[in-house]
């Protein structure tokens, strides 16, 4: 089945760690988001990419990086630099070539600093 | 730049009452528009789209949205609410078809027995 597949589902990571999140997709989407979701806040961009080896800043990009070395994974690493990482982590992928303007999820990552 | 306001971060309802979900648009170019549910500890998944085709859009679930330039309203609607349509709720934006996609707050929907 197609689908977006993020691992793992909870994470816990002590302060001052960096952490990968993982993402990937077989739908050969080009477009790629990281979303983060907070009580209250919705949610809100982090990164996203349109094609393979290119991506741009969304809202809160500070103390988040990517990569999009290949069209199917987009990692997400939290840094120490991240001053409050505990949230909920969603990737997403979308196809506009494809006319499939809409984001498509996976389940999530739990993140959270002890 | 776009964005959406979704007014009333909680909305409930009684079973079998009318559902309103209300959501605003601001885009400076006629935006695509979208609806998405989501249920605890889960992803979103879609519930229905509008790209400038049809301006009264059905999705799953029985619910529908009507696009009002006028108003830059796409409110989400459904005539008769079920238990299983408790969850929360997100409007989102995309400028034009290769852009990114904004969300709103999300709105919880509670169902009274």
């Amino acid at each position: 089945d197609g689908g977006i597949t993020q691992s793992p589902k909870y994470l816990f990571r002590k302060e001052g760690q960096n952490v990968t999140l993982s993402c990937e997709q077989n739908l050969n989407h080009d477009a790629m988001y990281w979303y983060r979701q907070d009580p209250g806040q919705g949610l809100r961009l982090i990164y996203y990419s349109q094609i393979v080896n290119d991506f741009q800043k969304g809202d809160i990009a500070e103390g988040y990086s990517v990569s999009r070395e290949k069209k199917e994974s987009f990692p997400l690493t939290v840094t120490s630099a991240q001053k409050n990482p505990t949230a909920f982590y969603l990737c997403a992928s979308s196809s506009p070539s494809g006319g499939r303007t809409e984001a498509f999820f996976g389940q999530g990552t739990r993140l959270t600093v002890v | 730049a776009q964005s959406v306001t979704q007014l009333g971060s909680h909305v409930s309802v009684s079973e079998g009452a009318l559902v309103l979900l209300r959501c605003n648009y601001s885009s400076s170019v006629p935006p695509y528009l979208f609806w998405y549910v989501q249920y605890p500890n889960q992803g979103l998944q879609l519930l229905l789209k509008y790209t400038s085709a049809a301006t009264l859009v059905k999705g799953i679930n029985g619910f529908e949205a009507e696009f009002k330039k006028s108003e830059t309203s796409f409110h989400l609607t459904k005539p008769s609410a079920h238990m299983s349509d408790a969850a929360e709720y997100f409007c989102a934006v995309s400028a034009n078809r290769d852009d990114k996609i904004i969300f709103g707050k999300g709105t919880r929907l509670h169902i009274l027995p």
